[in-house]
Parts: C-alpha cells; structure tokens; sequence
C-alpha cells in the first residue's frame, strides 16, 4: 500500500490563481481529512467527507473547496488564491468503520506559497 | 467544545536526559487523546493514543503518556532521549462521535544536543 499521497509536493501561485491539490489514499478508507498547518498554529481542519458523495465544512474552510466523487481521492480546491492561503496543508485518512479512536493516517503534505 | 493546550512551544534536552512534552485537554466528553510526531518535511505519525482503560499507554520508540482525568492532563514523557527524538511533537483530541476530526495543539519542538 502507497498509504496516502498527495500531489504536487510544492506549489508558488500568484494572487487570484486557482488550483487543485490532490490526495489519493489506497486503503479503502471512508473518512478522510484536509487540514492546514501554520507556523506555531497547529493544524486547522479545512474540510472532511465520510464516504463518497459527503463532505462537510470544518474550522477553517473559506477559500476552499472539495469534492468526493470516489472512496480513493479527495482533491482540495482553492479558486482564488490569497497570501492568507499560504501553507502547508495535509490529506488524511480514517479506517472504515468510523470509529473516531482508530489512528488517522497522514500524507507528506504540500508547501503552498501565494504571491 | 474541546481544545488542547501544549505547554512550551519548544523543549530543549540533552541526550540521555529526561523527555517530559506537556498537553492539558478541555472536553466535556470523554475524550480521545493522541500524540503525534512530526519529522521536518515529513507528515505526522502516531506516537500513542488513550481510548479507555489503562491511564499509562505506551508508544513507539519509548514513549509513553499518561492520562489523569483529575488534571486534564496527557502528558508525553521518555526516559532517555535520543538525537533522533528531535521534531515537533502534537497533541490532539477527538471525541466519541464518527467523523468528527483531531483537534490539535499547537505543536511542541523538541531539541536534543549531543
């Protein structure tokens, strides 16, 4: 199993730019998680989805956008971005069965940089 | 709500000294409580969790954390530490409901000197 991946690794984007970021997991996992993580902030949960076809806003979620047309992917979607945006944010996943205490499984991130 | 609290955004050690990483949790539910770490560029790995039962959990690469209800603490400790202990360390709470995600603390950086 690859775990969780996520595309691109880094990323500059100019101001009012829009991109996707990818995050695919091989797992069969139902739940899955974007955050973003600051410097000395922790991080923030953006978005999360159940299963395929749900999502759901979490704290920090405007600016962003997401989709969950399969089990494997959840992309992240910003459609104008703002210096506000730059971060590093991470794509996790959740075993089946949702039980909140299983272990959540982490990607290796992607460094955004908004200019 | 819940939150937690990382007391010291940054720890420094020697190696072989004692590794003692703070986290009070607020919650009014039972909580959750996990440790993860992070290695620079890397994602976070699970060190540890407490469900129920046993208050003393162990973890990988010898760590372990106790949780005390009465203090609404969970503290992360090791006995020895190592130059490879060196990263951030995150504290995190969720709650008995599905879907719900981690609620971080802020993150503490732990440096070892040789």
């Amino acid at each position: 199993n690859a775990g969780v991946t996520q595309t691109p690794k880094f990323r500059i984007l100019k101001i009012g730019q829009s991109m996707t970021l990818q995050c695919t997991q091989d797992m069969n996992h139902n739940y899955m998680y974007w955050y973003r993580q600051d410097p000395g902030m922790g991080l923030k949960l953006i978005y999360y989805s159940v299963g395929a076809g749900i999502t759901d806003k979490g704290e920090v979620p405007n600016g962003y956008n997401v989709s969950r047309s399969t089990t494997e992917d959840f992309p992240l979607r910003l459609e104008l971005a703002a210096p506000s945006q730059t971060s590093v944010y991470f794509c996790a996943s959740r075993p089946t069965g949702g039980s909140p205490y299983n272990e959540q499984f982490f990607g290796p991130g992607t460094r955004l940089t908004v200019l | 709500a819940q939150s937690v609290t990382q007391l010291g955004s940054h720890v420094s050690v020697s190696e072989g000294a004692l590794v003692l990483l703070r986290c009070n949790y607020s919650s009014s539910v039972p909580p959750y409580l996990f440790w993860y770490v992070q290695y620079p560029n890397q994602g976070l790995q699970l060190l540890l969790k407490y469900t129920t039962g046993a208050t003393l959990v162990k973890g990988i690469n010898g760590f372990e954390a106790e949780f005390k209800k009465s203090e609404t603490s969970f503290h992360l400790t090791k006995p020895s530490a190592h130059m490879s202990d060196a990263a951030e360390y995150f504290c995190a709470v969720t709650k008995n409901q599905a879907g719900t995600a981690l609620i971080f603390g802020k993150g503490t950086t732990l440096s070892v000197s040789s």
